[in-house]
């Protein structure tokens, strides 16, 4: 089956901490997303990779790191720099067309407590 | 700014009873329009989505939404609403062709029996 996979589901951290949250996609996307998710604020973009190698900062970067080695996989680190980094990620991907809109297809998610 | 706005935080209502979440964009030549369901701790999915043609655009659980234009409005419909429904619904919108999807606050429908 093709899909979007994240893990883990949940992850505790302490604060001071760096913590990596995985996304894998099998589905042939060019194009893949990080949002972060908090109660009353609708999902928010922080990073996103159009092709291997190469990504841009979304709207709230800040504290974020990410990675594209690979076309399948989109690592997102969360820094000690991140003032406030409780919440749920989600992680999506989309294919790259010819104008019009390319549908994004989104990760079950993972919700990072620091305690 | 780009923006989208969802009016209602929270709509509960009752088992078979309609449902209406409202849902406004700021103005633009060009807009794709679309609604996403999340259930409690999954990822998102896309619900319905208006691209161009015809104005009133339908899913395949029974929801239905509209786009506007003059009001820039795309409001999501249902007639009977059931328990299964109960999730929250995010509207979202790319404002230009191959342009970033900018999501509204997100609301949380329930639904009682």
């Amino acid at each position: 089956d093709g899909g979007i996979t994240q893990s883990p589901k949940y992850l505790f951290r302490k604060e001071g901490q760096n913590v990596t949250l995985s996304c894998e996609q099998n589905l042939n996307h060019d194009a893949m997303y990080w949002y972060r998710q908090d109660p009353g604020q609708g999902l928010r973009l922080i990073y996103y990779s159009q092709i291997v190698n190469d990504f841009q900062k979304g709207d709230i970067a800040e504290g974020y790191s990410v990675s594209r080695e690979k076309k399948e996989s989109f690592p997102l680190t969360v820094t000690s720099a991140q003032k406030n980094p409780t919440a749920f990620y989600l992680c999506a991907s989309s294919p790259i067309g010819t104008g019009g809109f390319n549908e994004q297809f989104f990760g079950p998610g993972t919700r990072l407590t620091v305690l | 700014a780009q923006s989208v706005t969802q009016l209602d935080s929270q709509v509960p209502v009752f088992e078979e009873a309609p449902v209406e979440l409202r849902c406004n964009y700021s103005s633009s030549v060009s807009v794709y329009l679309f609604w996403y369901v999340q259930y409690p701790n999954q990822g998102l999915q896309l619900l319905l989505k208006y691209l161009s043609g015809s104005t009133l655009v339908e899913s395949i659980n029974g929801f239905e939404a509209e786009f506007n234009k003059s009001q820039t409005s795309f409001h999501l419909r249902k007639p009977s609403v059931h328990i299964s429904d109960t999730a929250e619904y995010f509207c979202a919108a790319t404002f230009n062709q191959g342009g970033k999807l900018i999501f509204g606050q997100g609301t949380e429908l329930s639904v009682k029996p």
